[in-house]
């Protein structure tokens, strides 16, 4: 099953935070985020596994709550290169396959 | 260190033909993943390939198929194909061990007309 994104866009100013969201209905092992932007391919971000890790990748972190099997990006200080469409992939433990939400799109203006 | 390469970018097909598509994984990497993403939309599993064997598949009917090679490259296969089949065909490799980094390809863009 899908986990769900939101919000589904966000725009943003140079310098501004913003939070994108990722929740599931299922148990999850694991969860992943990439950045796709307009005509290429999807680019890993990080990954976070069961336990709540928190990971970082530049100004970009994230944080899982396996007790609500949710996941939220922090983009802090946006850059113009963050924008493009953020997608969670969420891994339950029995499975190989990443779920995908819907997406979300950031546009971060100058 | 050469990544995820797909060939081909871009194919034009008609209703009913059938296609193959191909991807060579990462340097290292040994488990190839293929996705379908409609325009739009996050991709969605289509099945994955680790020791030449089809390792779990999503929900896909079986006018999809594939295949692994001894040198871990992939082929995914369409038969019977229906306009429904456009869309971005991304595959992603990875390691079997951990499966945690997935690496995309830039993808093959099919278009069914």
């Amino acid at each position: 099953q899908q986990p769900v994104q939101s919000p589904q866009a966000v725009i943003l100013r140079e310098g501004e935070d913003a939070v994108i969201n990722c929740s599931s209905s299922k148990a999850l092992y694991s969860v992943h985020w990439y950045r796709q932007k307009h005509g290429e391919a999807p680019v890993f971000l990080m990954i976070l596994l069961k336990g709540g890790e928190q990971k970082g990748h530049e100004k970009i972190s994230a944080s899982f709550n396996e007790k609500k099997q949710q996941s939220s990006l922090y983009l802090t200080a946006s850059q113009l290169s963050y924008s493009g469409t953020y997608f969670c992939g969420t891994e339950g433990g029995n499975d190989y396959k990443l779920s995908f939400g819907a997406g979300t799109t950031v546009t971060v203006r100058a | 260190d050469a990544g995820v390469t797909q060939s081909p970018t871009h194919l034009i097909k008609t209703r009913g033909q059938q296609v193959t598509l191909r991807c060579s994984p990462k340097s290292g990497h040994d488990t190839v993943s293929w996705y379908q993403q409609a325009l739009g939309q996050g991709p969605q599993f289509i099945f994955q390939y680790y020791e030449e064997e089809e390792r779990q598949r999503g929900n896909f009917p079986d006018r999809f198929s594939g295949h692994q090679f001894p040198n871990y490259s992939s082929e995914l296969n369409v038969n019977a194909l229906l306009l429904g089949d456009s869309a971005l065909y991304l595959c992603a490799s990875s390691l079997a061990q951990t499966n945690y980094e997935q690496y995309f390809g830039p993808g093959t863009r099919l278009t069914v007309t």
